[in-house]
């Protein structure tokens, strides 16, 4: 079974620290995601990744960042978290190229900024 | 643009059937896909759709019509475990291959 796993289900943060959400997937799946999902808007992308070190930004990219340094982790990086960040962060992976990949998703993170 | 519509909320009996529609406007298309998603848990992929027509998987079946943007979820047999929200997605070959999802229909389940 592919297995996409997010390192914590929950998570507290004062505002203004820096926070590292991980993700890893044990499928060697070239593509990762990261959504984050609040209620009334549904999953709104952030960042994906198609490869090791690239990178391309989603619909809401500001005040986030990402890193790709090896296949099977991708960060999703708050660099000064605020209270609007509050959310659940989804990672979700997949195949490239066949037209028929689905992306498979990690159990979430439940973010609270504080 | 992007644009993907889906009811908000649906109600239902067991053992009766539903279907939750989506609409769609995007800048390209490469495939619609329904997700699963029950209360606090991640979504599962239920039915993908690349072609005009019917996909049937035992109690589910997903339609998609390219020329009119549109694809519905059929729901057979209504189950309590059905409670959950559905979520309409599509892949646009210009965003590489990232899933813009809708909002999600939550589909209540009644006995």
């Amino acid at each position: 079974d592919v297995k996409v796993t997010q390192s914590s289900r929950y998570l507290v943060k004062r505002t203004g620290e820096k926070v590292f959400l991980e993700c890893v997937q044990d499928m060697d799946h070239e593509n990762m995601f990261w959504y984050r999902q609040d209620p009334g808007l549904g999953l709104r992308l952030i960042y994906f990744s198609y490869d090791v070190k690239m990178k391309e930004k989603g619909d809401i990219p500001e005040g986030y960042s990402v890193s790709r340094e090896k296949k099977e982790r991708f960060s999703l990086i708050l660099e000064s978290a605020s209270t609007n960040q509050t959310s659940m962060y989804l990672c979700a992976s997949s195949f490239p190229g066949q037209v028929s990949t689905e992306a498979f998703f990690g159990q979430g993170t439940r973010l609270t900024v504080v | 643009g992007q644009n993907i519509d889906q009811p908000t909320e649906m109600t239902a009996t067991e053992g009766a059937i539903v279907q939750i529609n989506c609409t769609y406007q995007t800048s390209g298309f490469n495939g619609l896909f329904w997700y699963q998603q029950h209360a606090g848990e991640a979504p599962t992929f239920l039915s993908y759709n690349v072609l005009d027509g019917l996909e049937e998987k035992g109690r589910f079946s997903s339609f998609l019509s390219r020329s009119k943007g549109y694809s519905y979820l059929l729901l057979k047999e209504l189950q309590m475990k059905d409670s959950a929200s559905y979520l309409c997605a599509v892949r646009e070959s210009q965003a590489g291959t990232a899933l813009i999802f809708g909002k999600g229909t939550t589909l209540s389940v009644s006995s």
